[in-house]
């Protein structure tokens, strides 16, 4: 089955900066790559996603890029704002699976120190 | 229209009871999931449904588990006999359609279970 693995575990920021974490995933036939964020007690929320038939995707101050050579995609976040912290999941989807199950990777602890 | 709705928020048992969760999934999804998320760890799946189709049961860690769908919508988690390892977040996602749709799964707040 599929494997995500994510990186930095946590991850600590000045308010300003950038943030990147990245993840790979081991089938190379995965098509659909979202990221969640979630606040402490709260509900994972989707905040953008990639199918494999892009490369790059970004909305306002993410965007997120995707190597399927490699195997691997990433989050970039710009000029980060205290409310930015928060936990990032990644996940990725093979297409040959038969319902639309997630893989999720272990998740990155972001604080943005204001 | 309304999120997924989860209840108990939260729920403290002994251990050896039987606990059952609830989901209500947002209205004309039809793909539901069940995932349990151990303290500061990542989302561990553990049932999906789709439909009238027989359900994935591939992630449910022991017979001790069960998850039923009524009516195609409202889902219940039964965990029996519970241990001390069963204490974490259960989360319920839903979907749009499953099969390959790519459609983004929309989490509930999830059920705190802590077994003492």
């Amino acid at each position: 089955g599929e494997n995500v693995e994510q990186h930095p575990s946590t991850l600590s920021v000045q308010e300003g900066d950038s943030a990147v974490i990245k993840c790979t995933y081991s089938d190379s036939a995965s098509n659909y790559f979202p990221w969640y964020k979630q606040e402490l007690g709260k509900r994972p929320q989707l905040i953008i996603d990639i199918r494999s038939n892009v490369g790059e995707k970004k909305d306002q101050r993410i965007a997120v890029t995707l190597n399927k050579t490699a195997k691997h995609f990433s989050l970039h976040i710009t000029e980060t704002q205290p409310e930015d912290s928060a936990v990032y999941f990644c996940a990725a989807r093979p297409p040959l699976n038969a319902g639309n199950m997630l893989t999720f990777g272990g998740g990155t602890r972001l604080m943005v120190k204001p | 229209g309304a999120g997924v709705s989860q209840s108990p928020s939260n729920k403290v048992t002994e251990k050896g009871k039987d606990v059952e969760l609830r989901c209500d999934p947002i209205s004309g999804h039809t793909a539901l999931y069940w995932y349990r998320q151990s303290l500061g760890q990542g989302l561990e799946f553990l049932i999906y449904f789709q439909g009238n189709s027989a359900p994935d049961k591939s992630g449910l860690p022991s017979d001790r588990f069960s998850a039923e769908r009524t009516g195609g919508s409202v889902s219940t988690l039964t965990i029996q006999r519970t241990q001390q390892e069963d204490s974490a977040v259960y989360l319920c996602a839903s979907s749009s359609a499953g099969g390959g749709s790519n459609q983004p799964q929309h989490f509930g707040d999830g059920t705190r279970l802590s077994i003492l």
